[in-house]
């Protein structure tokens, strides 16, 4: 079926970085938008990120433009996000989601859909 | 704070009807931006509800609709059942913040 798995969150300490992966299986992967998205302990989704299927597009959030940066390799069906200066508020669950529709839409059109199980990231001292 | 806003909860006995409202402004739903649904249970990932304002996945219910009108989007469980117990998000996009939106999420409790 079609899914997507998330890997890489732990604990980091404030200002370090870190990578999180993402691989997908069950449909053509280069057909995709993919995004990520975030969920803080006990609060709601916040978005983070999307790349365009030839990874020529990205966009960030306000919060996390020029410390993240989203990239993918469609050979091995992946997508990752680069996350530098990390801080505090950064601490949450990270999901990586695909574009509910495959080909290119502008941003917002599609839904998000299938969402993986999340990885969490805690940013502590 | 977030851009889209939910009431935080909506409760309802079994069988009842219940809507959760989702009120954005004219730079997100009432710039006709698509408003999509997610359900998210206990502990899990959310799912897509709703995409598109009011078209169900398979294997949604079709005691889930949404419509929008102006500025805000809505969400209809028709026939509350216990299951349904979960936290439900708007999602849509925001031409000022160039960026996708959610709403605050609504948690339901189904009495």
């Amino acid at each position: 079926q079609e899914q997507v798995v998330e890997s890489g969150g732990g604990v980091v300490q404030p200002g370090r970085s870190l990578t999180l992966s993402c691989a997908a299986s069950g449909f053509t992967f280069s057909a995709y938008v993919m995004h990520w998205v975030r969920q803080a302990p006990g609060k709601g989704l916040e978005w983070v990120a999307v790349i365009y299927n030839d990874g020529s597009l990205k966009f960030y959030s306000e919060s996390v433009k020029g410390r993240f940066t989203i990239s993918r390799d469609n050979s091995k069906k992946m997508i990752y996000l680069q996350m530098n200066s990390l801080r505090v508020d950064d601490t949450a669950t990270y999901f990586c989601v695909r574009d509910g529709d495959a080909g290119w839409s502008p941003l917002g059109v599609n839904w998000l859909d299938p969402w993986g199980q999340g990885t969490l990231v805690t940013v502590s001292s | 704070q977030s851009v889209l806003t939910q009431p935080p909860s909506v409760s309802g006995a079994p069988g009842q009807d219940i809507t959760i409202s989702c009120t954005g402004n004219s730079s997100n739903i009432g710039a006709n931006y698509n408003v999509h649904w997610y359900q998210q249970l206990p502990g899990r990932a959310p799912k897509v509800l709703l995409y598109r304002y009011n078209n169900r996945p398979s294997g949604v219910p079709d005691r889930f609709s949404g419509s929008r009108s102006g500025t805000s989007a809505s969400l209809v469980i028709t026939g509350l059942q216990p299951e349904d117990e979960a936290t439900y998000y708007c999602q849509s996009y925001d031409t000022d913040l160039t960026s996708l939106v959610f709403g605050g999420g609504t948690q339901v409790t189904v009495l």
